[in-house]
């Protein structure tokens, strides 16, 4: 069966830090990987999507930026932390080809930046 | 007008009540519609597909209306487990880089 694991689980940065959160994906290939933030009151926002090794789109412009090094790994990077970064970051992959629209999301990694 | 809109809630419901809550959608062109459930500082999880015909899984019936552009999620008899966020998810493009999300309808069952 397929698992997605993201780490950290929980951290607390202070402004002009750097940031890496980590996902990867078990159990199948090719997926469709995506970086989404859900901060206090709002929706999910899409921040960046992966359908393959080194292809990365970007929904959103911003300080942050992703990364694909290998088939199952997505990873979400910032150079220098905002106060408006903190939020709960979830990671997620979806079959590649099917289109259905289905996602499996990690555990997620909530950040504060004080 | 929000592309995907629900109303916050708290819907405070008693065990083993009915409830039902509504999501709205702005793009016409919509293909595909979910809707997920998130517990509290927990992840999404799918619940269910929303199919045109409407669909129902155990307790759980979701429809569509293109019409009016509006989905709903029915919950007969509540549990206490189903407190939780309901997620409306809207696939505008075919593929899961085009969802779009709602805020969630937060449900509380009380006992």
């Amino acid at each position: 069966s397929q698992t997605i694991h993201q780490w950290p689980a929980t951290l607390v940065q202070p402004v002009g830090s750097p940031l890496s959160l980590e996902c990867t994906v078990e159990g199948t290939s090719n997926p469709n990987l995506y970086w989404y933030r859900q901060a206090a009151g709002r929706g999910l926002q899409l921040l960046f999507y992966s359908v393959g090794i080194g292809q990365i789109s970007s929904e959103v412009p911003q300080n942050l930026s992703a990364s694909r090094p290998q088939d199952r790994q997505f990873i979400l990077s910032s150079k220098k932390l905002l106060l408006s970064d903190s939020g709960f970051y979830l990671c997620a992959w979806s079959p590649l080809g099917v289109g259905t629209g289905e996602l499996f999301f990690g555990e997620g990694s909530r950040l504060t930046v004080l | 007008r929000k592309e995907v809109e629900q109303d916050p809630g708290p819907f405070n419901v008693p065990e083993g009540a009915t409830v039902a809550f509504n999501c709205t959608y702005s793009n016409s062109a919509s293909q595909s519609f979910f809707w997920y459930r998130q517990d509290c500082r927990k992840e999404p999880k799918l619940l269910m597909s929303v199919y045109s015909s409407g669909n129902e899984d155990g307790r759980f019936t979701a429809q569509l209306n293109r019409a009016s552009q509006y989905i709903s999620l029915l919950i007969r008899d509540s549990k206490l487990s189903d407190s939780a966020t309901y997620l409306c998810v809207v696939n505008n493009q075919g593929g899961a880089d085009g969802l779009t999300f709602g805020k969630g309808t937060h449900l509380i069952i009380q006992p």
